[in-house]
């Protein structure tokens, strides 16, 4: 299957940092990727549609100057969380999803996860 | 609201075991259907489904989808305890970047 990978898989860092997350799509090009926010023993809910060369599309309920995503790449995206508080202490998923030519445009594959922890 | 609801919402069956697995949508623009199985780390992919009455097979784990009804089921035989995971259901959306809208998740238990 495709692979899509995240760095840092876990981060610990103090109230009032930012932090940074890559995710790479390693297998093809991702015009589009996706950032997910997933509470303990809760569903994966859509933060943000990041699109290669523009602007990102934020959720409704979403801080766009909270959680700023640059995808600056066809296969790199990345989301930092600035400022970090607390209640931002969440497992962060990245997916990738081929393009429309790959045969398979609806599949999203998902990156391993980046399991942040603000104290 | 789009909303994608699966049930049970846990389960527990002892190791050879069938279960079967249910998820129900409400959606505009409804493009697939998505299976995907989370363990510790991130959701693995198992199916995609798009037309109605036709099954998907991989080994223990078939799924099929009725579009008149507005559901989908994933039946896993034959159970292991390695089949122990977070079962997600997801739909496509025809529209912009074709987002997933995601289920609650079954959480599924197998004892040796």
């Amino acid at each position: 299957g495709a692979v899509v990978s995240q760095h840092p898989s876990r981060v610990i860092c103090k109230s009032g940092t930012s932090v940074k997350i890559e995710c790479r799509s390693l297998d093809f090009q991702a015009t589009t990727m996706f950032w997910y926010r997933q509470f303990p023993k809760k569903s994966l809910m859509l933060m943000a549609t990041s699109n290669e060369g523009s602007k990102a599309t934020y959720e409704q309920g979403v801080e766009k100057d909270k959680f700023l995503i640059n995808h600056a790449s066809l296969t790199l995206s990345t989301l930092t969380v600035t400022s970090a508080h607390p209640e931002d202490s969440s497992f962060y998923i990245c997916s990738s999803k081929p393009g429309p030519a790959s045969g398979r445009p609806d599949t999203q594959y998902f990156g391993p996860g980046t399991r942040l922890t603000v104290l | 609201e789009d909303k994608v609801v699966q049930s049970p919402l846990s389960l527990v069956v002892h190791e050879g075991d069938t279960v079967t697995l249910n998820c129900s949508y409400e959606v505009t623009n409804f493009r697939s259907l998505l299976w995907y199985k989370q363990e510790k780390k991130a959701p693995t992919f198992l199916f995609m489904l798009t037309s109605s009455g036709i099954e998907k097979k991989s080994g223990r784990l078939s799924s099929i989808l009725d579009k008149k009804e507005l559901f989908s089921i994933l039946n896993i035989t034959a159970t292991q305890t390695g089949d122990s995971a977070v079962y997600l259901c997801a739909v496509g959306l025809i529209q912009g970047a074709q987002k997933l809208v995601f289920g609650q998740g079954t959480r599924l238990t197998i004892n040796p």
